[in-house]
C-alpha cells in the first residue's frame, strides 16, 4: 500500500531554535499534502495544506511565518517550526493522498516535538 | 463553522459489539471516513462512506446518512487490540479532512 514517511519521529530542541520536519510520499506523487497538530488526548487539527509548486494554504489561527511549509517536489513537503517555544510542543503529523486511491489519506508516523 | 461530534469514550467487553456515532456540520461535505489511532501512533484508515448506507470491511462496518448528517462505526467481535481512539473525519473540498474529537474505546476482558 501507499506509504508516507515522516522524519524525525522525535525531536527535542531549545526555545528559540527552529526545527524542520520532513514528509515524503514513498510510492506515489502527492501534489497536495496536509499538516496536522495533535495535543495529548485531543483531535488532529489541520494546520495547513501544502501545495506542490505554490504557496501553502493555512487554516485560520495558524501563523504562516511561524510554521513555514515548503512543498519542493511531488514527493516531499517540509514543515519548519521557527523560533520554537514550549507551547509549540506537540505531535505533528502529515498526510497525503494517492491520486489513484483518493478516498484514503495516508499518514506519516508523526513527529513528537518537545521544546525545552 | 465546521464540527463533528462523537462520544469521548466508550467501554465494552471482548466479543461484544460497539457503535460509535458521529454527527457532523460542515460545508462542502464529500464523505465521512473513520480512523483508528493507538497511543503515540499515526492514524490508520478504517473506512469511507460517500453515499448513504452501510459499508462492511471485516469486523468493522460504517454507516452514513447524509440527510441526517450522521454516521457511525460498528465494531464487532471486539478484541483487546481494538482498544484505541477512533476518529470520524469529514472530507471537504480540496481533499481536506476535518476530524472529530475522537472516541477512546476501552475493551475489557
Amino acid at each position: 500500500g501507499a506509504v508516507v514517511s515522516q522524519h524525525p519521529s522525535r525531536v527535542i530542541c531549545k526555545s528559540g531554535t527552529s526545527v524542520k520536519i520532513e514528509c515524503r510520499s514513498l510510492d506515489f506523487q502527492a501534489t497536495t499534502m496536509f499538516w496536522y497538530r495533535q495535543f495529548p488526548k485531543q483531535s488532529l487539527m489541520l494546520m495547513a495544506t501544502s501545495n506542490e509548486g505554490s504557496k501553502a494554504t493555512y487554516e485560520q489561527g495558524v501563523e504562516k511565518d511561524k510554521f513555514l511549509i515548503n512543498h519542493a517536489s511531488l514527493t516531499l513537503s517540509t514543515l519548519t517550526v521557527t523560533s520554537a517555544h514550549p507551547e509549540d510542543s506537540s505531535f505533528y503529523i502529515c498526510s497525503a493522498r494517492d491520486p489513484d486511491r483518493n478516498t484514503e489519506a495516508f499518514f506519516g508516523q508523526g513527529t513528537r516535538l518537545t521544546v525545552v | 463553522g465546521q464540527s463533528l461530534e462523537q462520544p469521548s469514550e466508550v467501554t465494552a467487553v471482548e466479543g461484544a459489539i460497539v457503535q460509535i456515532n458521529c454527527t457532523y456540520q460542515t460545508s462542502g461535505f464529500y464523505g465521512l471516513s473513520w480512523y483508528q489511532q493507538h497511543d503515540g501512533g499515526a492514524p490508520t484508515f478504517l473506512s469511507y462512506n460517500a453515499l448513504d448506507g452501510l459499508e462492511e470491511t471485516g469486523r468493522f462496518s460504517s454507516f452514513l446518512s447524509r440527510s441526517d448528517s450522521y454516521g457511525y462505526l460498528l465494531l464487532q467481535e471486539l478484541q483487546m487490540k481494538d482498544s484505541a481512539s477512533y476518529f470520524c473525519a469529514a472530507h471537504n473540498q480540496g481533499g481536506k479532512l476535518i476530524f472529530g474529537q475522537g472516541t477512546e474505546l476501552s475493551v475489557k476482558p
